[in-house]
């Protein structure tokens, strides 16, 4: 098992470009989230769903919008980007409502 | 707002000490967690105590968690290089539906 996978590792962005992050998992879960953190932060939820088919903000969603695609699939939409958006995305999921499951994160920069 | 607070932000020891680290928090939980970080690396579950649990054991890791003080500490013994990482706490709320609010953790340098 993967586990829980994210690309791209890195991105490069310039001000008002769009881009999606992509995060998948193979354990079954029902609950993926995404997060940011920023130097010297914890993590933030940014977008969060709790079963296939929902979705619903989190405490810093201004900006992003969120995709389940399927069971495995939870990706993260960058419409515009902004330089406050430069940060380490990552993606978790979890089978019910305890452990959280960690991706290798994407460091994105916003020029 | 973040829901855990963690003291001391920086630790550094020496190899076979022990480093303990607490987290606080200001809502009830429904459990509290915590996780490693190793630079540019994602998070990895550690130990997971409920409200209802006072401590919790798991390898050379002792969790204590104090609901009336609304407060939980971490300890590892024995410390090795390899423990050099950052730790955070993390908080499930009550019907937080699995999310979690973390703490800006603490970050641990263990010396040869």
């Amino acid at each position: 098992n993967a586990g829980v996978t994210q690309t791209p590792k890195f991105q490069v962005l310039k001000t008002g470009q769009s881009m999606t992050l992509q995060c998948a998992q193979d354990m079954n879960h029902n609950s993926m989230y995404w997060y940011r953190q920023d130097p010297g932060m914890g993590l933030r939820l940014i977008y969060y769903s709790a079963s296939e088919g929902t979705t619903d903000k989190g405490e810093v969603p201004n900006g992003y919008n969120v995709s389940r695609l399927n069971k495995r699939e939870f990706s993260l939409r960058l419409e515009s980007a902004a330089p406050s958006q430069t940060s380490v995305y990552f993606c978790a999921s979890t089978p019910g409502t305890d452990t959280q499951y960690f991706g290798p994160g994407t460091r994105l920069t916003v020029l | 707002s973040q829901q855990g607070e963690e003291d001391p932000q920086a630790l550094s020891i020496q190899e076979g000490e022990n480093a303990t680290m607490n987290c606080s928090y200001k809502t009830s939980i429904n459990n509290l967690q915590w996780y490693r970080q190793n630079s540019g690396r994602g998070l990895v579950h550690l130990i997971l105590i409920r409200s209802n649990e006072r401590e919790k054991h798991s390898g050379r890791l002792r969790v204590t968690l104090d609901t009336s003080k609304k407060s939980s500490s971490l300890l590892i013994t024995a410390s090795r290089a390899a423990d050099t990482a950052s730790y955070f706490c993390a908080t499930a709320f009550l019907d937080s539906w699995g999310k979690l609010q973390f703490g800006a953790g603490t970050q641990v340098v263990v010396t040869p």
